[in-house]
């Protein structure tokens, strides 16, 4: 099965700098890849994804790169602001369009420190 | 719109004994998936359900088992509970479409077993 390695597990960033997350998997097969944010004693939720037919996508101060021949994948967010601080789960999964089994990795904690 | 509404959001068990968790999904979803999250594991996946069905399943033990009901909710149970079940059981629906391949999570049950 697909298997997901995230590092770092802890991240400390100064307010304003970059602050970046890298995953690996193991599946080729694999073809979505989303980031989820989790806060403090709230519930996951997405932040954003990418699918195997794209190299980057940007949603304003965050962005996600694929490399498929590397098999891995990386979060960027610039900017950090102290509402960044929050656990970040990278996934991997093949969409079949009638199954899916999302693999997470085991989290980065982002802070960022004001 | 009701998000993912799970309950019950905490409970304290003795070890050998057996628990269910209630999951409703977002109106309209038809698949619930269940994960555990553990400190420094991340989220695993334990098992999705659609249209009553189990389409998929993750590496736990046969103590572990779910069901889904007509109008989508879902059950987890899980018997003989050991003290390494402790852990936030999340609940996730999502549509099936391969377009919209977004989970939404509910805020989890809490178990702790004693």
């Amino acid at each position: 099965g697909e298997n997901v390695e995230q590092h770092p597990s802890t991240l400390s960033v100064q307010e304003g700098d970059s602050a970046v997350i890298k995953c690996t998997y193991s599946d080729s097969a694999s073809n979505y890849f989303p980031w989820y944010k989790q806060e403090l004693g709230k519930r996951p939720q997405l932040i954003i994804d990418i699918r195997s037919n794209v190299g980057e996508k940007k949603d304003q101060r965050i962005a996600v790169t694929l490399n498929k021949t590397a098999k891995h994948f990386s979060l960027h967010i610039t900017e950090t602001q102290p509402e960044d601080s929050a656990v970040y789960f990278c996934a991997a999964s093949w969409d079949s369009g009638s199954a899916r089994q999302l693999t997470f990795g085991s989290g980065t904690q982002l802070t960022v420190l004001p | 719109k009701a998000g993912v509404t799970q309950t019950p959001r905490y409970l304290i068990k003795t070890r050998g004994q057996q628990v269910t968790l209630s999951c409703s999904p977002i109106s309209g979803h038809r698949s619930v998936s269940w994960y555990q999250q553990t400190p420094g594991q991340g989220l695993q996946f334990l098992f999705e359900y659609f249209s009553e069905t189990q389409r998929n399943k993750g590496n736990f033990p046969g103590r572990f088992s779910g069901r889904q009901f007509s109008n989508s909710r879902s059950e987890m149970n899980v018997s003989t509970l050991e003290l390494g079940d402790s852990a936030l059981y999340l609940c996730a629906s999502s549509w099936t479409l391969p377009l919209e391949p977004e989970l939404f999570f509910g805020e989890g049950s809490r178990l702790t077993v004693l």
